[in-house]
């Protein structure tokens, strides 16, 4: 079956520093997401993707945040510099249509220390 | 501001038995809901939806019921089997591609 893939499964980075959390959706799918789930909270909308471009985006995804598709298969979320608060479980997801459910990656557990 | 609520973080049942989860929401522009299923380290699996046009809608021993005028919705399973024990979040859509989940409910089967 196919399924959307993250990498890396974990990441430890120090505060101030950029990481880059990366994303292969499933291949047919035309619209991507994020979306995290800080440790002990609700799974939140960050951004959605469609046709190379941000569609909608959530008050969390502010300036530190970016996304990108640089080829025909990755979609990759960037944040400049990370916080304290950014340590959460980043899922990624891709659907065909939006209202078919969504398939999510296993996701990138994020530790900014 | 939780447009959407799991009111029970927990639940325990029976295997073999019904389980019952349920989901209120308070914004009257979501049209579509849908109900995931997560293990820990994983990424939440869809498991079914209804569109707000039907009250009922059943797949296996999944059944979803959407009652629009309690915006309330309920997930039933049935019969319970150790499998399902996760945490299982509701969650809206509502005239764009943004969900918005409620915060969980984790369901254990016991055998």
């Amino acid at each position: 079956e196919p399924e959307v893939t993250q990498t890396p499964s974990h990441q430890v980075t120090q505060m101030g520093q950029e990481v880059i959390l990366r994303c292969v959706p499933i291949s047919n799918h035309l619209y991507f997401y994020w979306y995290r789930q800080i440790l002990g909270q609700k799974v939140e909308f960050l951004v959605s993707f469609y046709n190379n471009e941000i569609s909608e985006k959530s008050e969390i995804f502010d300036d530190q945040f970016s996304v990108e598709r640089p080829d025909g298969s990755n979609f990759t979320l960037k944040i400049r510099s990370t916080k304290l608060e950014d340590s959460a479980m980043y899922f990624c997801a891709s659907s065909e249509v939006p209202l078919v459910g969504y398939t999510f990656g296993s996701g990138t557990r994020l530790t900014v220390v | 501001d939780q447009q959407v609520k799991q009111n029970s973080p927990s639940l325990s049942v029976q295997e073999g038995r019904i389980s019952i989860l349920n989901c209120d929401y308070t914004n009257s522009m979501f049209d579509y809901f849908l109900w995931y299923k997560k293990y820990p380290a994983e990424g939440p699996t869809f498991l079914i939806s209804i569109s707000s046009i039907k009250d009922k809608n059943e797949d296996g021993r999944f059944t979803v019921f959407l009652n629009k005028s309690a915006k309330h919705l309920s997930l039933h399973i049935v019969p319970s089997q150790p499998g399902d024990s996760a945490v299982y979040f509701c969650a809206a859509l509502g005239g764009n591609e943004k969900l918005t989940f409620g915060t969980g409910t984790r369901l254990t089967i016991i055998p």
